[in-house]
């Protein structure tokens, strides 16, 4: 069965700094990994996704992440932070077989945006 | 487009009293998935449809909840009887088609307080 880890159940950055958050997932075989947004009061939106192909996966708001399969870790970045991007953030891996699949989602990072 | 709509966003019922909740996905999407999220974790999948059919359901508690999509479109998950730990927000989301790497499309959640 697969897993995800997030590190971290908060962080916080000053407006304009690098954000980084931290997912590890566990698959005995190849993953889907995604990374969710969920402002206050929302349900999550899909901020990207990586299946096949370039490890470099780049997402909306100006958010990225690499799967890095060696570090079986798939961490989310943007190189400056905004006041609007606080928010809680979740990634989730899913994997295929058995003709049906159960997306796992990690325990979810609340990102603090300081002025 | 419309996104996944439920109802209702809130509710509070006494531990042993029955409740519904409502979700109408994405027009044309085939495949409905409802979420647990209990405060501070992660969405847990409860159960997926495939059009009408279920096409996982090994993570609902079926003792006491039961969910049903008999049209193919529009689903309602129902808990009977509830008990202190059911509270958490109730997710709906739908995608295309239920590929393993399709994007979801979460609705804004009915959050449930059981007293």
């Amino acid at each position: 069965a697969q897993s995800v880890t997030q590190l971290g159940s908060h962080v916080s950055v000053s407006e304009g700094a690098l954000v980084l958050l931290r997912c590890n997932y566990s698959s005995s075989v190849p993953p889907y990994l995604f990374w969710y947004v969920q402002y206050p009061n929302q349900g999550l939106q899909l901020l990207l996704k990586y299946t096949t192909g370039a490890t470099l996966v780049k997402g909306i708001n100006g958010f990225e992440a690499e799967f890095k399969k060696s570090e079986t870790s798939f961490h989310l970045t943007k190189p400056s932070a905004h006041m609007s991007d606080a928010a809680e953030y979740f990634c989730a891996v899913s994997v295929t077989g058995g003709g049906s699949y159960i997306p796992t989602f990690g325990r979810g990072t609340s990102l603090i945006v300081h002025p | 487009e419309a996104g996944v709509a439920q109802s209702p966003r809130y509710k509070i019922i006494e531990k042993r009293q029955s409740v519904a909740f409502w979700c109408n996905p994405i027009s044309g999407h085939a495949t409905l998935y409802w979420y647990q999220q209990i405060l501070g974790q992660g969405p847990k999948l409860l159960i997926q449809f495939q059009n009408n059919g279920v096409v996982d359901d090994s993570q609902l508690p079926k003792d006491r909840f039961s969910a049903e999509r008999l049209k193919g479109v529009d689903s309602t998950l129902k808990i009977q009887p509830a008990k202190l730990e059911d509270s958490a927000v109730y997710l709906c989301a739908s995608s295309s088609l239920g590929l393993v790497a399709e994007t979801q499309y979460f609705g804004p959640g009915t959050r449930l307080l059981v007293l």
